[in-house]
């Protein structure tokens, strides 16, 4: 199975600020043949269900904010929050959809400074 | 509008049966692109995906549980079936009716909390 950590486990910012989270993979989730990254990100909020944010690494579901932004490939991954505000406040999983099962990293708690 | 529901008891006891179904709308579970799965997630842990049907019958498990799981469907009626056998405390969790495209997860449903308790 393909492992996914994330980086860090939480982390506080302040509104406004830039929130970076990392994802490294145990293997490349890089499809050579289309050339994409099979990597996606959701946000949980409390007492919700994860939504989608990002898929194909950077690619931003309809309707998410153009502060959300994704970038990394092979192993690597990034989510950034460029400008912080309190509806972001969840946590942050990344998930590779390149191989069965698909795995969820262990989550990036997100809150306010 | 896609919406999957998901439906089953919120109790069971140790070794029992639980089964779940999933209701779904606005897509056909004959799509040749969709998929729907069950993932959980313990309370104050990270996401697990247990199984997995595709429009043609193909399923997939966690491989840690198969032998405890199985999934079905029945396309008229919009329901995939998720079965797993022996619960115990540790699976305590709420468990997520969710649909693929392809394997991408872009969809979930609100969740149903299952406590496994005596």
């Amino acid at each position: 199975d393909i492992v996914l950590t994330q980086s860090p486990d939480s982390l506080a910012v302040s509104l406004g600020e830039r929130a970076t989270i990392n994802c490294k993979s145990s293997q490349s989730v890089l499809y050579s043949s289309n050339n994409k990254n099979f990597l996606a990100w959701y946000q949980q909020k409390p007492g919700q269900p994860p939504t989608l944010l990002l898929y194909w690494a950077s690619t931003r579901e309809s309707g998410v904010p153009d502060r959300f932004s994704g970038s990394g490939s092979g192993t690597d991954f990034t989510l950034t929050i460029s400008r912080l505000q309190a509806e972001d406040v969840a946590i942050y999983y990344c998930q590779q959809y390149y191989s069965t099962p698909v795995t969820f990293g262990g989550g990036t708690k997100v809150e306010l400074k | 509008q896609v919406t999957l529901k998901e439906s089953g008891p919120v109790l069971v006891k140790p070794t029992e049966t639980l089964t779940l179904t999933c209701t779904v709308s606005g897509f056909s579970l004959s799509n040749p692109r969709m998929a729907v799965s069950w993932v959980r997630q313990p309370p104050g842990k990270a996401l697990e995906w247990l199984a997995r049907i595709s429009s043609d019958d193909e399923k997939s498990y966690r491989t840690s549980l198969k032998s405890r799981l199985a999934i079905s469907k029945d396309t008229s009626n919009s329901q995939v079936v998720l079965t797993m056998t022996n619960m115990d405390p540790v699976d305590t969790a709420t468990y997520y009716c969710v649909r693929m495209v392809v394997h991408l997860i872009d969809r979930w449903g609100q969740g149903t909390l299952v406590a496994v308790s005596s």
